[in-house]
């Protein structure tokens, strides 16, 4: 099946420490993306990424870090210097040329203790 | 600076009900808008519109976007408690496939 996954589901960590999310899709699409999402706020764009080997920031992109070395996977790191990273954290992939619509994985919720 | 806003930011209505909700937006190179409802997990897609006054319709939901004015509508028709989801609307500014999101508005859906 075609599709974006996410992994994990749920994850807990201690303030201070660095965490790795995973996103990684089947689609053959160029470009992808990492949001989150607070509670009553819509989404806000962290990273993205339109080829292998770059990115960009997007608007709050500030503790956070990306790497892009595959098509298919676009980890996001939650650093230590992200003074809020409690959140639900949505990855997307799209194509790059014409009219595209953005597909989205199924989510992880990140909460720091 | 663009911007989305979604109004109302929630509603509850009973089933059979009809429900228009709003999407208007402030952006600098408008490409298309997009509608998403998200339940608990992952936004699906369920519509992009790019031309003025033309419907898009898939079931009991419907939705038109009006580029004079710079907002956009998503009708839902005879609402089911299955219809209960946050509603996102989102605009493509052109600018490298960054979409601008709206705040979402939470439809709840009674029996």
């Amino acid at each position: 099946d075609g599709g974006i996954t996410q992994s994990p589901k749920y994850l807990f960590r201690k303030e201070g420490q660095n965490v790795t999310l995973s996103c990684e899709q089947n689609l053959n699409h160029d470009a992808m993306y990492w949001y989150r999402q607070d509670p009553g706020q819509g989404l806000r764009l962290i990273y993205y990424s339109q080829i292998v080997n770059d990115f960009q920031k997007g608007d709050i992109a500030e503790g956070y870090s990306v790497s892009r070395e595959k098509k298919e996977s676009f980890p996001l790191t939650v650093t230590s210097a992200q003074k809020n990273p409690t959140a639900f954290y949505l990855c997307a992939s799209s194509r790059r040329e014409g009219l595209y619509t953005q597909y989205f994985g199924p989510g992880t919720r990140l909460t720091v203790l | 600076e663009d911007k989305v806003v979604q109004s109302p930011l929630s509603l509850v209505v009973h089933e059979g009900d009809t429900v228009t909700l709003n999407c208007s937006y402030e952006v600098t190179n408008f490409r298309s808008l997009l509608w998403y409802k998200q339940e608990k997990k992952a936004p699906t897609f369920l519509f992009m519109l790019t031309s003025s006054g033309i419907e898009k319709k898939s079931g009991r939901l419907s939705s038109i976007l009006d580029k004079k004015e710079l907002f956009s509508i998503l009708n839902i028709t005879a609402t089911q408690t299955g219809d209960s989801a946050v509603y996102l609307c989102a605009v493509d500014d052109n600018q490298g496939g960054k979409l601008i999101f709206g705040q979402g508005t939470e439809l709840s859906v009674k029996p």
